[in-house]
C-alpha cells in the first residue's frame, strides 16, 4: 500500500539556520503530495502542495519539490525562525478519501 | 470563510458520561473527516461522510458514533468511553469526496479527557 517515511527528528536548530526534513514516499501513480504543520496545541494546516512530478510547492519561505525519480518531496527552508517551531507532517492521498501521514517530524528553533 | 471549527476546545468527561464534539464549515466541502490524535503521533481516520452519508468507518468503537446533520455539520457523539480514548479529536473537510488530489481542511481540534 501507500506509504510516507518521514525523517523522525527531533530536530533542533538555531534561528537563521538551513532546514531540511526528509520526505519519502511509495504509491501508485503520482498522487498529490502535501506538508502540513501543527503548531503547539493547534490542528493541522497545509503548508504546501504538490500536484505532479517536479512541481515545487512553496509557503512562508518553505519549499518542497515532487523528485519522481528518487519519489522525494523533502521541505526546505533557507533561514528559519523561533515561530517556526512545530510537528511537520508529510502526507499523500492514500486511496479515495484517505490521507496516508508520516510520522511526523518535531522542529524546535532556538532563539 | 476558509476554516472548520470545532467545540469545545477541551472536555473532561467521566467514562459514563455522554457528550458530543462539533464541527462546523462554510466552505462547501462535501467530505468531512474524524481523526484522533495521540501525543507525537499523526493523525488516525476514523470516519468519513460524503455528501452527508457516512462513507467510511475505519472500524471505530461504537462508543464512537458520527452524524452528519446537514452538508456544514458534522458531530462525533461519545458514549461510555475509556480512559485510553483521551487524544486530540480533529475535524477536517475537502471539496470534493471523489477528488483523489484534494487536500484537507483541519480543524483546532478537541482536547479530550477521560477520567
Amino acid at each position: 500500500g501507500d506509504s510516507v517515511t518521514q525523517m523522525e527528528g527531533p530536530v533542533t536548530l538555531s534561528e537563521e539556520a538551513f532546514l531540511t526534513i526528509n520526505c519519502t514516499y511509495t504509491a501508485t501513480g503520482y498522487p498529490s503530495l502535501f506538508w502540513y504543520v501543527q503548531y503547539p496545541g493547534e490542528g493541522l494546516q497545509l503548508l504546501l502542495k504538490a500536484t505532479k512530478a517536479d512541481d515545487k510547492g512553496s509557503n512562508k519561505g518553505f519549499e518542497a519539490t515532487y523528485r519522481k525519480e528518487t519519489t522525494s518531496f523533502h521541505l526546505e527552508k533557507g533561514s528559519v525562525q523561533v515561530s517556526d517551531s512545530a510537528v511537520y507532517f508529510c502526507a499523500l492521498p492514500g486511496g479515495a478519501q484517505k490521507l496516508v501521514f508520516g510520522q511526523g517530524t518535531r522542529l524546535t528553533i532556538n532563539p | 470563510d476558509t476554516e472548520v471549527t470545532q467545540t469545545p476546545k477541551h472536555l473532561v468527561m467521566g467514562m459514563t458520561n455522554k457528550k458530543s464534539l462539533k464541527c462546523e464549515q462554510h466552505m462547501g466541502h462535501r467530505a468531512m473527516y474524524w481523526y484522533k490524535q495521540k501525543a507525537k503521533k499523526p493523525p488516525e481516520l476514523m470516519f468519513v461522510y460524503s455528501y452527508e452519508k457516512l462513507s467510511i468507518n475505519e472500524s471505530v468503537p461504537s462508543r464512537f458514533s458520527p452524524e452528519c446533520p446537514n452538508s456544514s455539520l458534522l458531530n462525533l457523539h461519545l458514549h461510555a468511553l475509556q480512559p485510553e480514548d483521551s487524544a486530540l479529536y480533529l475535524c477536517a473537510s475537502s471539496q470534493n469526496p471523489s477528488g483523489r488530489g484534494d487536500e484537507q481542511f483541519f480543524g483546532p481540534g478537541t482536547r479530550l479527557t477521560v477520567l
